[in-house]
């Protein structure tokens, strides 16, 4: 069971390049997230998508764009990189189905290091 | 802005020693307050949550401790080991369905030294 999985783990690009960061779940669950974590700054939540066919934005969706290609993938888009997107992004996924037991438990995955330069 | 904002940045302690972490949220409206562990290298994980109708939770030697008046909670680690040398979370939302959308704190560095 590998529960979230990102790729790429480890990505270094130069400004104004695109890339697409993937998350992909295998828990049955029905929303999930893209954070980005910086020093003393937390989490801050980028997208969400709270079901299949559904996208919002966070805190801080500027210069982002996100899929959700089905239940199980959720992209995150970065159209042109800026050394402001150096950050190491985290997927998550929650079940989400209003359930008493762990329905709005986060997993998260292993994270990917962006570094623009 | 930040909505739950977590003190302190860091914390170091001796083996046994009690690390107290604490958060303070503006949002009325939240009602589910859970605590993440993060190793380095690893995702966060969730360690310990709480909802407002009870002022402590204990699991292990974890504990939540709740003051909806005061809009604060905090987690000590009782006991504490150098294995739970950790970035801990604590975050706020409310409670509902589908698409719960966590708003973390700053996140604290705990160094437990043998």
């Amino acid at each position: 069971n590998a529960g979230v999985t990102q790729t790429p783990k480890f990505q270094v690009l130069k400004t104004g390049q695109s890339m697409t960061l993937q998350c992909a779940q295998d828990m049955n669950h029905n929303s999930m997230y893209w954070y980005r974590q910086d020093p003393g700054m937390g989490l801050r939540l980028i997208y969400y998508s709270a079901s299949e066919g559904t996208t919002d934005k966070g805190e801080v969706p500027n210069g982002y764009n996100v899929s959700r290609l089905n239940k199980r993938e959720f992209s995150l888009r970065l159209e042109s990189a800026a050394p402001s997107q150096t950050s190491v992004y985290f997927c998550a996924s929650m079940r989400g189905d209003g359930g008493t037991s762990g329905a709005n438990v986060l997993t998260f995955g292993a994270g990917s290091r962006l570094t623009v330069l | 802005q930040q909505q739950v904002k977590q003190s302190p940045q860091s914390l170091i302690v001796q083996k046994g020693g009690i690390p107290i972490i604490n958060c303070a949220y503006e949002n009325t409206a939240f009602d589910y307050f859970p605590w993440y562990q993060q190793f380095p290298g690893k995702g966060p994980a969730l360690l310990i949550a709480i909802r407002p109708d009870v002022s402590e939770k204990k699991e292990g030697r974890f504990t939540i401790s709740f003051n909806k008046s005061a809009k604060q909670f905090s987690l000590h680690i009782m006991d504490s080991q150098p294995g739970d040398s950790a970035t801990y979370f604590c975050a706020a939302s409310t409670y509902k369905a589908a698409g719960n959308k966590l708003t973390f704190g700053g996140g604290t560095r705990v160094l437990v030294k043998p």
